[in-house]
């Protein structure tokens, strides 16, 4: 299995402003997961983000708004960008998982935009 | 496409008597099927999988589930719930056509009363 933080574990942001949140996995992964989730909900994926490539993003989510990171097999950051209370959310990363693999899950990121 | 269907928002049992949560899922090919928990303010945890073989999967904490390829069934269960079983449960897919994410269900609330 593998262990993920999350930082920050939560924040309140201004509208306008952007958040760099920060995934780090205690192995090498191939692949690493966004999704976001409102409380109580289910999850949406952003983007998957795969090690030297381009991260590939969902239907409704776009590159200018959640650009993502992935500079090594360990660690990736998403960054909500120009931010509104609409993207007031848990966003959550998650790591691993081939085709016959779990993905594990960080503890996620309440974030709240005034 | 590939999706799993959670039928119930909410399912409410006494402590001790057994307890099922409901999926069934829709796939292409052969069917890649996850159960996952989460506790309030926490990350997902990964309670079982289906991926080949035995129909009756064990998985953490007591738990298993019943693979049925007729019914198109991923049925969750524990035979004696407990209080601290209550939580938010999320059945899944993996979605082997596309990028190997998972597909989420919407969830079922667990709610155990002593």
């Amino acid at each position: 299995s593998a262990v993920i933080s999350q930082k920050p574990s939560r924040d309140i942001c201004q509208r306008g402003t952007s958040l760099t949140i920060q995934c780090q996995v205690d192995s090498q992964v191939t692949m690493m997961f966004w999704y976001r989730q409102q409380p109580g909900q289910s999850l949406t994926l952003i983007a998957t983000a795969n090690q030297g490539s381009e991260a590939t993003y969902e239907s409704g989510f776009v590159i200018d708004k959640f650009p993502i990171s992935r500079p090594n097999l360990t660690f990736s950051t998403l960054t909500v960008s120009n931010m509104s209370p609409e993207d007031s959310s848990i966003y959550l990363c998650s790591a691993g998982g081939d085709t016959y693999n779990e993905q594990f899950f960080g503890p996620g990121t309440r974030l709240t935009v005034l | 496409a590939q999706s799993v269907a959670q039928p119930e928002d909410q399912v409410n049992v006494a402590e001790g008597n057994p307890l099922t949560v409901k999926c069934t899922y829709s796939v292409s090919g052969n069917p890649y099927l996850f159960w996952y928990v989460q506790y309030p303010n926490r990350g997902l945890q990964f309670l079982l999988k289906y991926i080949t073989g035995d129909n009756l999967v064990k998985g953490s904490y007591g738990f298993e589930a019943e693979f049925n390829k007729s019914q198109t069934s991923f049925h969750l269960k524990k035979p004696s719930a407990l209080v601290s079983d209550s939580a938010l449960y999320f059945c899944a897919v993996r979605d082997i056509v596309g990028t190997d994410k998972l597909i989420f269900g919407t969830g079922t609330r667990l709610q155990v009363f002593p």
